[in-house]
């Protein structure tokens, strides 16, 4: 079984739109959570830390269940420029040094 | 704009070729990482370094040589590789080495490598 799982979709949806996207994680020590969006032939960026409370960032709000090891990110009013790869990171306490854990991404499209 | 850079943006090689890829980065972060990424796939990691020490290795041929000359640099030696080594080569650096810490990894831009 793979460390993060995620719906790789693609979701396609037209501006305005709130879409969430949904990561399960095994390992319960797992100690540290991110999402990372990416865009076509380019990096990984980070967008948002997720923490225990679940914190929100603009239009981006992302939420941890760690009683069933879960981990969510809405994205509400979406606009044409949310349209990419977007990954479900963990960091495992515990693990080898520095070794996070990516999901295979959850693609979106946004139409106009 | 990436506080992680690499060069060079695009690299193509033949298989007898010798190259390197370079990544710097000053935000006095002192782990840095290698993945490599194939299209439509998430990043594999290949190597970290931990204050200038190599701590993993994720059984990567010997055709490829990390290096850390110093805590901002982290070089990528290429030698003799093959068609399917291809891909996307990223640079990551954090704070700390991701057991000690809960800070994120940044990324540079990669290297797009394509190996005739």
């Amino acid at each position: 079984r793979k460390e993060v799982e995620q719906d790789p979709g693609p979701f396609n949806v037209p501006e305005g739109a709130t879409v969430a996207f949904n990561c399960t994680y095994s390992n319960s020590a797992s100690q540290s959570f991110f999402w990372y969006r990416q865009d076509c032939r380019k990096e990984p960026k980070l967008l948002m830390s997720v923490y225990s409370s679940g914190n929100e960032d603009g239009r981006f709000t992302a939420q941890l269940n760690r009683a069933s090891q879960y981990i969510s990110l809405l994205i509400r009013d979406s606009k044409l420029s949310d349209s990419a790869t977007y990954l479900c990171v963990v960091n495992i306490r515990g693990s080898t040094l520095g070794r996070l854990y990516f999901g295979r991404g959850t693609q979106l499209t946004v139409w106009p | 704009d990436t506080e992680v850079t690499q060069t060079p943006k695009h690299l193509v090689m033949g298989m007898t070729n010798k190259k390197s890829l370079k990544c710097e980065q000053h935000m006095g972060h002192r782990a840095m990482y290698w993945y490599k990424q194939k299209a439509k796939k998430p990043p594999e990691l290949m190597f970290v370094y931990s204050y200038e020490k190599l701590s993993i290795n994720e059984s990567v041929p010997s055709r490829f040589s990390p290096e850390c000359p110093n805590s901002s640099l982290l070089n990528l030696h290429l030698h003799a590789l093959q068609p399917e080594d291809s891909a996307l080569y990223l640079c990551a650096s954090s704070q700390e080495p991701g057991a000690y810490s809960n800070q994120p990894q940044h990324f540079g831009d990669g290297t797009r490598l394509s190996i005739l």
